[in-house]
Protein backbone atom coordinates (compact mmCIF):
# COMPACT_ATOMS: atom_id res chain seq x y z
CA UNK A 1 0.00 0.00 0.00
CA UNK A 2 1.44 3.06 -1.13
CA UNK A 3 2.33 5.44 2.07
CA UNK A 4 3.98 9.31 2.71
CA UNK A 5 7.39 8.77 4.18
CA UNK A 6 9.36 11.37 6.14
CA UNK A 7 13.17 12.23 6.61
CA UNK A 8 14.69 12.52 8.86
CA UNK A 9 12.44 10.74 11.18
CA UNK A 10 14.30 12.87 14.22
CA UNK A 11 16.55 15.75 14.28
CA UNK A 12 17.90 17.90 16.83
CA UNK A 13 19.44 20.92 15.96
CA UNK A 14 20.76 24.57 18.21
CA UNK A 15 18.51 27.53 18.17
CA UNK A 16 19.42 29.61 15.36
CA UNK A 17 20.00 27.04 12.88
CA UNK A 18 17.84 26.49 9.85
CA UNK A 19 16.60 23.12 8.85
CA UNK A 20 14.92 21.07 6.11
CA UNK A 21 12.22 18.36 6.60
CA UNK A 22 11.81 15.98 3.60
CA UNK A 23 8.22 14.34 2.97
CA UNK A 24 7.65 11.81 -0.03
CA UNK A 25 4.22 12.11 -0.47
CA UNK A 26 1.94 9.46 -2.43
CA UNK A 27 3.08 9.44 -5.90
CA UNK A 28 -0.50 10.13 -7.66
CA UNK A 29 -1.15 13.12 -4.86
CA UNK A 30 -1.67 16.56 -6.23
CA UNK A 31 -2.53 17.96 -2.70
CA UNK A 32 -0.03 18.17 -0.12
CA UNK A 33 0.30 19.52 3.51
CA UNK A 34 2.18 19.97 6.73
CA UNK A 35 0.74 20.15 10.37
CA UNK A 36 2.72 20.67 13.75
CA UNK A 37 2.00 18.70 17.08
CA UNK A 38 3.58 20.52 19.63
CA UNK A 39 4.42 17.79 22.84
CA UNK A 40 1.27 16.82 24.45
CA UNK A 41 -0.70 19.19 22.11
CA UNK A 42 -3.34 18.66 19.21
CA UNK A 43 -2.32 18.67 15.65
CA UNK A 44 -2.06 22.17 14.06
CA UNK A 45 -2.34 23.00 10.16
CA UNK A 46 0.28 24.98 9.10
CA UNK A 47 0.15 25.08 5.28
CA UNK A 48 -0.95 23.29 2.23
CA UNK A 49 0.52 23.35 -1.56
CA UNK A 50 -1.22 22.57 -4.62
CA UNK A 51 0.09 22.92 -8.34
CA UNK A 52 3.48 24.54 -7.19
CA UNK A 53 2.07 27.21 -4.36
CA UNK A 54 0.75 27.97 -1.33
CA UNK A 55 -3.02 27.37 -1.41
CA UNK A 56 -3.82 27.90 2.61
CA UNK A 57 -1.80 29.07 5.43
CA UNK A 58 -2.48 29.23 9.09
CA UNK A 59 -1.44 32.07 11.81
CA UNK A 60 1.59 29.61 12.78
CA UNK A 61 3.11 29.98 8.98
CA UNK A 62 5.16 33.08 9.53
CA UNK A 63 7.58 34.61 7.50
CA UNK A 64 10.34 31.53 9.26
CA UNK A 65 8.73 28.91 7.58
CA UNK A 66 8.80 27.69 3.62
CA UNK A 67 7.89 25.37 1.90
CA UNK A 68 9.09 23.61 -1.86
CA UNK A 69 8.67 20.87 -4.04
CA UNK A 70 11.98 20.79 -5.46
CA UNK A 71 11.32 17.77 -7.52
CA UNK A 72 8.59 15.52 -8.67
CA UNK A 73 8.23 13.55 -5.78
CA UNK A 74 9.48 15.68 -2.72
CA UNK A 75 7.74 18.36 -0.46
CA UNK A 76 10.05 20.16 1.70
CA UNK A 77 9.22 22.13 4.57
CA UNK A 78 12.21 24.49 5.49
CA UNK A 79 12.59 26.42 8.60
CA UNK A 80 14.96 29.22 9.18
CA UNK A 81 16.70 30.74 12.21
CA UNK A 82 14.79 27.84 14.38
CA UNK A 83 13.40 28.85 17.76
CA UNK A 84 12.84 26.58 20.97
CA UNK A 85 9.69 27.03 20.93
CA UNK A 86 9.77 25.28 16.94
CA UNK A 87 10.38 21.61 18.79
CA UNK A 88 7.00 19.54 17.59
CA UNK A 89 6.62 16.82 15.28
CA UNK A 90 6.01 17.90 11.99
CA UNK A 91 3.46 16.11 10.06
CA UNK A 92 3.51 15.42 5.86
CA UNK A 93 0.25 14.77 4.42
CA UNK A 94 -0.84 13.98 1.01
CA UNK A 95 -3.97 14.17 -0.55
CA UNK A 96 -6.33 13.29 -4.03
CA UNK A 97 -8.58 16.38 -4.90
CA UNK A 98 -11.22 16.57 -2.36
CA UNK A 99 -9.79 13.08 -0.66
CA UNK A 100 -8.31 11.83 2.71
CA UNK A 101 -5.33 13.03 4.24
CA UNK A 102 -2.75 10.32 4.17
CA UNK A 103 0.13 11.53 6.66
CA UNK A 104 3.46 10.65 7.38
CA UNK A 105 4.88 9.03 10.14
CA UNK A 106 6.37 12.70 11.68
CA UNK A 107 10.09 14.01 11.69
CA UNK A 108 10.21 14.76 15.54
CA UNK A 109 12.46 18.33 15.64
CA UNK A 110 14.10 19.21 18.82
CA UNK A 111 15.74 22.82 19.42
CA UNK A 112 18.67 23.26 21.88
CA UNK B 1 -14.44 29.19 12.27
CA UNK B 2 -14.70 24.94 12.85
CA UNK B 3 -13.82 23.52 15.89
CA UNK B 4 -13.37 19.80 17.11
CA UNK B 5 -14.19 18.85 20.54
CA UNK B 6 -13.07 16.01 22.41
CA UNK B 7 -14.56 16.06 26.05
CA UNK B 8 -12.48 13.00 27.37
CA UNK B 9 -8.82 14.12 27.78
CA UNK B 10 -8.04 10.67 29.28
CA UNK B 11 -10.14 7.50 29.75
CA UNK B 12 -9.02 3.98 30.96
CA UNK B 13 -10.97 0.79 29.84
CA UNK B 14 -10.41 -2.65 31.11
CA UNK B 15 -9.13 -4.78 28.85
CA UNK B 16 -12.43 -6.73 26.98
CA UNK B 17 -14.79 -3.70 27.90
CA UNK B 18 -16.06 -1.59 25.75
CA UNK B 19 -15.51 1.89 24.62
CA UNK B 20 -17.11 4.96 23.63
CA UNK B 21 -15.07 8.55 22.33
CA UNK B 22 -16.93 11.53 21.97
CA UNK B 23 -16.45 13.68 19.39
CA UNK B 24 -18.48 17.06 18.62
CA UNK B 25 -17.74 19.57 15.97
CA UNK B 26 -18.98 22.76 14.87
CA UNK B 27 -19.27 23.92 11.50
CA UNK B 28 -21.89 25.17 9.51
CA UNK B 29 -22.33 21.88 6.67
CA UNK B 30 -21.70 18.50 7.81
CA UNK B 31 -17.06 18.30 6.82
CA UNK B 32 -15.63 15.09 6.09
CA UNK B 33 -14.80 13.34 9.51
CA UNK B 34 -12.12 11.14 10.27
CA UNK B 35 -10.84 9.11 13.52
CA UNK B 36 -6.82 8.81 13.61
CA UNK B 37 -4.67 6.91 16.55
CA UNK B 38 -1.46 7.31 17.50
CA UNK B 39 0.57 5.45 19.82
CA UNK B 40 3.04 7.17 21.40
CA UNK B 41 6.24 8.32 19.53
CA UNK B 42 4.05 7.31 16.04
CA UNK B 43 2.92 9.06 13.37
CA UNK B 44 -0.88 9.47 12.93
CA UNK B 45 -2.89 6.44 11.21
CA UNK B 46 -5.99 6.65 9.70
CA UNK B 47 -8.74 4.45 11.52
CA UNK B 48 -12.16 5.12 9.84
CA UNK B 49 -13.45 7.90 7.56
CA UNK B 50 -17.05 9.28 6.88
CA UNK B 51 -18.14 11.82 3.72
CA UNK B 52 -21.29 10.78 2.81
CA UNK B 53 -24.26 8.35 2.72
CA UNK B 54 -24.38 5.21 6.07
CA UNK B 55 -24.03 7.05 8.82
CA UNK B 56 -22.20 3.88 10.76
CA UNK B 57 -18.59 2.95 9.65
CA UNK B 58 -16.30 0.41 9.95
CA UNK B 59 -12.95 1.19 10.19
CA UNK B 60 -9.36 -0.98 10.64
CA UNK B 61 -8.75 -2.80 14.00
CA UNK B 62 -12.17 -2.93 14.95
CA UNK B 63 -13.65 0.46 15.52
CA UNK B 64 -16.54 1.86 14.53
CA UNK B 65 -18.08 5.38 14.41
CA UNK B 66 -22.17 6.77 13.68
CA UNK B 67 -22.22 10.09 12.76
CA UNK B 68 -25.42 12.09 14.22
CA UNK B 69 -26.47 15.23 12.40
CA UNK B 70 -28.23 16.57 14.95
CA UNK B 71 -25.87 16.27 17.36
CA UNK B 72 -23.08 17.18 15.12
CA UNK B 73 -21.15 14.26 16.43
CA UNK B 74 -18.86 11.30 14.95
CA UNK B 75 -18.06 8.94 18.16
CA UNK B 76 -15.71 6.16 18.00
CA UNK B 77 -16.90 2.78 19.47
CA UNK B 78 -15.29 -0.59 19.68
CA UNK B 79 -17.40 -3.66 21.61
CA UNK B 80 -14.05 -5.46 23.13
CA UNK B 81 -11.10 -3.19 23.71
CA UNK B 82 -7.35 -4.87 23.63
CA UNK B 83 -4.39 -3.97 25.91
CA UNK B 84 -2.94 -2.85 22.70
CA UNK B 85 -5.37 -0.31 21.67
CA UNK B 86 -3.76 2.02 24.23
CA UNK B 87 -3.10 5.21 22.52
CA UNK B 88 -4.43 8.58 21.87
CA UNK B 89 -7.26 8.86 19.79
CA UNK B 90 -7.86 12.19 17.34
CA UNK B 91 -10.93 13.27 15.93
CA UNK B 92 -11.05 16.19 12.52
CA UNK B 93 -13.02 17.38 10.75
CA UNK B 94 -12.21 18.16 7.09
CA UNK B 95 -15.10 20.96 5.50
CA UNK B 96 -15.16 19.68 2.11
CA UNK B 97 -11.69 18.44 1.83
CA UNK B 98 -9.57 21.44 2.60
CA UNK B 99 -7.94 21.18 5.68
CA UNK B 100 -8.44 19.22 8.84
CA UNK B 101 -8.88 20.74 12.08
CA UNK B 102 -7.63 18.32 14.96
CA UNK B 103 -8.91 17.66 18.06
CA UNK B 104 -7.24 17.95 21.33
CA UNK B 105 -7.22 13.79 21.51
CA UNK B 106 -8.69 11.46 24.11
CA UNK B 107 -6.05 9.20 25.83
CA UNK B 108 -6.94 5.82 25.92
CA UNK B 109 -5.36 3.41 28.84
CA UNK B 110 -6.05 -0.02 29.05
CA UNK B 111 -5.80 -2.01 32.54
CA UNK B 112 -4.90 -5.81 32.12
Amino acid sequence: EPEVTQTPSHQVTQMGQEVILRCVPISNHLYFYWYRQILGQKVEFLVSFYNNEISEKSEIFDDQFSVERPDGSNFTLKIRSTKLEDSAMYFCASSEEGGTQYFGPGTRLLVL
Amino acid sequence: AQSVTQPDIHITVSEGASLELRCNYSYGATPYLFWYVQSPGQGLQLLLKYFSGDTLVQGIKGFEAEFKRSQSSFNLRKPSVHWSDAAEYFCAVAPYGQNFVFGPGTRLSVLP
